[in-house]
């Protein structure tokens, strides 16, 4: 596609269920980022994936948290056992590569957690 | 640690200069990057400076850099309207690809 394209764009579930998150690069970019914001925040990072290895998954913040890659294109960001806290719009970029200039964001998927 | 610091609201009149300024501590970060963000939308990459350069300018956007002081600005003149949104600043480490945002500035522009 011509752009980042990340599904679904909102989703609602309840505490303690599983989510799947879906990322669906610029065609061709070997780097792909997820970040996550909360209001009135910046994108904070969670991992970034060069090709189907993940590079750096420094920022996710415990086990409950999980990204894979496998076949170096589309990306999903699963997280069991959600809690309130996990609210937030989950981000997506690609790049061409890791070292490059340029992110190109997704538009994002807003997770409610009642 | 990486930290990126940006100041909350700006608020200026149409045809005003804006400046939005930013400071970071990574004194190892390769590039500077100037990201915007509409009410809904994904952020948009307005420009980025690689750490050797002072200065870059776009049309009606200037980027300064002082690697002394760990600071950066962004400039935009001649503001309009739709300039409104919200501007984050971010670094690229020299180590690996993460980019690292601050909280973003809330660029309000009065007719």
């Amino acid at each position: 596609g011509a752009g980042v394209s990340q599904t679904p764009s909102n989703k609602v579930t309840e505490k303690g269920k599983y989510v799947e998150l879906r990322c669906d690069p610029i065609s061709g970019h070997t780097a792909l980022y997820w970040y996550r914001q909360s209001l009135g925040q910046g994108p904070e990072f969670l991992i970034y994936f060069q090709g189907t290895g993940a590079a750096d998954d420094s920022g996710l913040p415990n086990d409950r948290f999980f990204a894979v890659r496998p076949e170096g294109s589309v990306s999903t960001l699963k997280i069991q056992r959600t809690e309130r806290g996990d609210s937030a719009v989950y981000l997506c970029a690609s790049a061409e590569g890791a070292q490059t200039g340029e992110l190109f964001f997704g538009e994002g998927s807003r997770l409610t957690v009642l | 640690g990486e930290d990126v610091e940006q100041s909350l609201f700006l608020s200026v009149r149409e045809g005003d200069s804006s400046v939005i300024n930013c400071t970071y501590t990574d004194s190892s970060s390769t590039y500077l990057y100037w990201y915007k963000q509409e009410p809904g939308a994904g952020l948009q990459l307005l420009t980025y400076i690689f750490s050797n350069m002072d200065m870059k300018q776009d049309q009606r956007l200037t980027v300064l850099l002082n690697k002394k002081d760990k600071h950066l600005s962004l400039r935009i003149a001649d503001t309009q309207t739709g300039d409104s949104a919200i501007y984050f600043c971010a670094e690229r480490a020299n180590q690996g690809g993460k980019l690292i945002f601050g909280q973003g500035t809330e660029l309000s522009v009065k007719p």
